[in-house]
């Protein structure tokens, strides 16, 4: 079992719907989850980072964390064309002070 | 937009050449990190350094060394290149904490022929 899990799609989203991007992991000693959007050819960067059981929402986006169920997910609302990229889904476990990616999910928003 | 550098940025080498990747950022960031990426797959670390004479090997065995000298400088050595070294390289860089966030370069291209 892979320590981070992400379903690598494509996710294919009509432009103005919501996308959900879902990720699990397997140790539940993780501590902080973190959701970057590598755009093809470029760099991961950095979305949104979440701590804590619940929502956090950053303008269209939304961290959901559920520890219990050890799953993480990202919201994106009113997606837009520019968010077409593939998302990483990485966790860092305190003990291991490690942070493991995930393969990502490629979105595609369509017109 | 982060300010660290990675150069070259494209690289393609015959095997046994001796190259260096380098890797410099101007935030003053303490951490330092090396991840390999093959296209699909996600990324793998490789070397990270908490500070100067700091270097620790990660989950990925590869055959690349590194060193850190000074703060701002994380060079990655490969002795002797081989096909399988083939990848992309990310440099990236953070503060001690919060711990996870990181600001990545723009990342090497290595073809060896």
């Amino acid at each position: 079992q892979k320590e981070v899990e992400q379903n690598s799609g494509p996710l294919s989203v009509p432009e103005g719907a919501i996308a959900s991007l879902n990720c699990t992991y397997s140790d539940r000693g993780s501590q902080s989850f973190f959701w970057y959007r590598q755009y093809s050819g470029k760099s991961p960067e950095l979305i949104m980072f979440i701590y804590s059981n619940g929502d956090k929402e950053d303008g269209r986006f939304t961290a959901q964390l559920n520890k219990a169920s050890q799953y993480v997910s990202l919201l994106i609302r009113d997606s837009q064309p520019s968010d077409s990229a593939t998302y990483l889904c990485a966790v860092h476990t305190g003990t291991a002070s490690k942070l493991t990616f995930g393969t990502g999910t490629r979105l595609q928003v369509t017109l | 937009e982060a300010d660290i550098y990675q150069t070259p940025r494209y690289l393609v080498i015959g095997t046994g050449k001796k190259i260096t990747l380098e890797c410099s950022q101007t935030m003053g960031h303490d951490k330092m990190y090396w991840y390999q990426q093959d296209p699909g797959m996600e990324l793998h670390l490789i070397h990270y350094s908490y500070g100067v004479n700091s270097t620790e090997k990660g989950d990925l065995s590869s055959e690349s060394t590194v060193s850190r000298i000074r703060t701002e400088h994380f060079p990655l050595t490969l002795e002797s290149a081989r096909p399988s070294h083939t990848s992309q390289y990310l440099c990236a860089s953070s503060v001690l904490s919060p711990r996870g966030i990181l600001d990545f370069g723009p990342g090497t291209r290595l073809l060896v022929l």
